[in-house]
């Protein structure tokens, strides 16, 4: 898992509650994503930050938000207006964004969110 | 945006044959192609890559076959053993990386 935490490993959740999703890093990479994987289908981006105090969304970012205030961290929150929000959470970091697509990303070990 | 398909979803080999894994692209602009490895409640781990210059790369028992004309790559795993059971990604990427959907590999003693 690289240089990447997450925590927690498993959360559990009440519907209508928003829920944060902790990811840090030490690699000293610019960039942080953050996926979202259902069973039997790939990886969907959600958000991604290029630098400190930048970030984009991605594919899903409905019901999602994020921050970005320190190069190591980048916390994800599953807010209540996420219609399904369970399913397994990836962060992920590389070197940088870089517009020649070489972009190796390194993934850490993911948090299971379940809603009750 | 870029849209990568996977195939075959699940593949069941015997100890010691090979596993091929195909995945198509659609965006012409991307360049870069990265394969990852990814064990039961883990994160992936990237297991080969190659760029959009280089044909074909290989480390040790694993293989990976781009054709840019035809917006194709694959992955080649010889002589499968069990530890290399697991869900593989393939992933295109301009400035972005966009996953097939999956396979998942098992391998028979």
């Amino acid at each position: 898992d690289g240089g990447i935490t997450q925590s927690p490993k498993y959360l559990f959740r009440k519907e209508g509650q928003n829920v944060t999703l902790s990811c840090e890093q030490n690699l000293n990479h610019d960039a942080m994503y953050w996926y979202r994987q259902d069973p039997g289908q790939g990886l969907r981006l959600i958000y991604y930050s290029q630098i400190v105090n930048d970030f984009q969304k991605g594919d899903i970012a409905e019901g999602y938000s994020v921050s970005r205030e320190k190069k190591e961290s980048f916390p994800l929150t599953v807010t209540s207006a996420q219609k399904n929000p369970t399913a397994f959470y990836l962060c992920a970091s590389s070197i940088d964004l870089q517009t020649s697509g070489y972009n190796e990303q390194f993934f850490g070990p993911g948090t299971r969110l379940t809603v009750l | 945006g870029e849209n990568v398909e996977q195939h075959p979803s699940t593949l069941s080999v015997q100890e010691g044959d090979s596993a091929v894994i195909k995945c198509t692209y659609s965006d012409s602009a991307s360049n870069y192609f990265p394969w990852y490895k990814q064990e039961l409640g883990k994160g992936p781990q990237l297991i080969i890559d190659i760029r959009s210059n280089v044909g074909e790369k290989k480390d040790q028992r694993i293989a990976v076959t781009l054709n840019k004309t035809a917006k194709h790559f694959s992955l080649h795993i010889t002589e499968t053993q069990p530890e290399d059971s697991a869900v593989y990604f393939c992933a295109a990427s301009d400035y972005k990386l966009s996953f097939g959907a999956g396979t998942t590999v098992t391998v028979r003693a």
